[in-house]
């Protein structure tokens, strides 16, 4: 099965500087890949997705790169704000199937 | 207008019980998923299900149980329950089939065995 791996498994960060979150994947037959955002007891919530025949994507601060070659993807949060601290997960989906990453517990700090 | 709901959002109960949880999604979409998160925050897929179909059925002892009554709904069933069980249960869907879409998850519902 497909394995996805993420690090770090915690960031802080100052406001307004910007963080980085990397997932690697085993299985090169995924080809979609979203990250989740999961504010403290809350649900997932997607905030970005790509799939596997873009290599870039950006919405507002938030952008994503994927490498297929090196099996591996990167989420970028840009100017960091308070309420962008919560618990990110990136996942592979293969088929039917959403694998995801242990989690980012990221803080912004004021 | 909730999305995707789920009942009750918090289960308190003992060793050996057997107890249900309910979903609903109003998205109109044909794919439901339930997924577990453990105290270490880690999501897994349990189970799948495309037009009330089980297509993903995860290693998961055979005491959980779900079952589609419709695309809308999606209900999992527990008997004999354990300690480990304890965790957040978080209902999902998403349009289509293959796992190339964005899932809804529902508020999770909070279980802790005794």
């Amino acid at each position: 099965g497909e394995n996805v791996e993420q690090h770090p498994s915690t960031l802080s960060v100052q406001e307004g500087d910007s963080a980085v979150i990397k997932c690697t994947y085993s299985d090169s037959a995924s080809n979609y890949f979203p990250w989740y955002k999961q504010e403290l007891g809350k649900r997932p919530q997607l905030i970005i997705d790509i799939r596997s025949n873009v290599g870039e994507k950006k919405d507002q601060r938030i952008a994503v790169t994927l490498n297929k070659t090196a099996k591996h993807f990167s989420l970028h949060i840009t100017e960091t704000q308070p309420e962008d601290s919560a618990v990110y997960f990136c996942a592979a989906s293969k088929r039917n199937k959403l694998s995801f990453g242990a989690g980012t517990t990221v803080t912004v700090r004021a | 207008d909730t999305a995707v709901s789920q009942t009750p959002k918090y289960l308190v109960t003992q060793m050996g019980n057997d107890k249900s949880i309910k979903c609903e999604q109003n998205l109109g979409h044909d794919t439901m998923y339930w997924y577990k998160q453990d105290s270490k925050k880690f999501l897994k897929i349990m189970f799948s299900y495309n037009n009330k179909e089980l297509i993903i059925n995860e290693t998961v002892p055979n005491r959980f149980s779900p079952k589609s009554p419709d695309k809308a709904h999606l209900n999992l069933h527990i008997n004999s329950l354990e300690l480990g069980d304890s965790a957040v249960y978080f209902c999902a869907s998403s349009q289509g089939v293959g796992g190339l879409y964005e899932q809804y998850f529902g508020p999770g519902t909070r279980l802790t065995v005794t």
